[in-house]
């Protein structure tokens, strides 16, 4: 398995500011995912995090409102932009090991939008 | 939109009984997990089960797949309080090299003591 940090733990935000959410994971990883769970749903996939390059977004979400970093194979940074309400949620990180096929998640980042 | 369905939505039962939950998909899977997650915090890693295989076991943990239903179930033996919590399965995709996931909508399970 591999220990997962995620920076802030949880955060209370006025509307129209912007929060980035820091992802750092101890083990070399192939792949990382961002996931918002709002609240008393399941989980919905934002985006892949690519190393190097820009995020393979999933239907729904818009790098303006999303935007992702991966600068190396172990960190990745989200940010929720111009927030509303409506993104109050828990933003997750995960990540699949070299030579794996489990993803593993990060401890979620609890996001509340006044 | 979620692919997967599971129930039932909630499950109430007494410690030392038996709890099983139910997940359905649409698509060809190249693996399916199971997931728990205590009071809205971070998703613990139970099982994962390959397209090819049918049946897996994990301490109190049993799962099975049926793929010719685009079907799987998660058992737990032997239930006990600490149980208590929503649990999610997920499917990776067999198309392509994208493993991203998708959940279904979760059972929560309360074990009375």
């Amino acid at each position: 398995s591999a220990v997962i940090s995620q920076k802030p733990s949880r955060d209370i935000c006025q509307r129209g500011t912007s929060l980035t959410i820091q992802c750092q994971v101890d083990s070399q990883v192939t792949m990382m995912f961002w996931y918002r769970q709002q609240p008393g749903q399941s989980l919905t996939l934002i985006a892949t995090a690519n190393q190097g390059s820009e995020a393979t977004y999933e239907s729904g979400f818009v790098i303006d409102k999303f935007p992702i970093s991966r600068p190396n194979l172990t960190f990745s940074t989200l940010t929720v932009s111009n927030m509303s309400p409506e993104d109050s949620s828990i933003y997750l990180c995960s990540v699949i090991l070299q030579g794996g096929n489990t993803q593993y998640f990060g401890p979620g980042t609890r996001l509340t939008v006044l | 939109s979620q692919q997967g369905e599971e129930d039932p939505q909630a499950l109430s039962i007494q410690e030392g009984e038996n709890a099983t939950m139910n997940c359905s998909y649409k698509t060809s899977i190249n693996n399916l997990q199971w997931y728990r997650q205590n009071s809205g915090r971070g998703l613990v890693h139970l099982i994962l089960i390959r397209s090819n295989e049918r049946e897996k076991h994990s301490g109190r943990l049993r799962v099975t797949l049926d793929t010719s239903k685009k079907s799987s179930s998660l058992l737990i033996t032997a239930s006990r309080a600490a149980d208590t919590a929503s649990y999610f399965c997920a499917t990776a995709r067999s198309s392509g090299s994208a493993r991203q996931l998708t959940f279904g909508s979760g059972t929560q399970l309360t074990v009375l003591p």
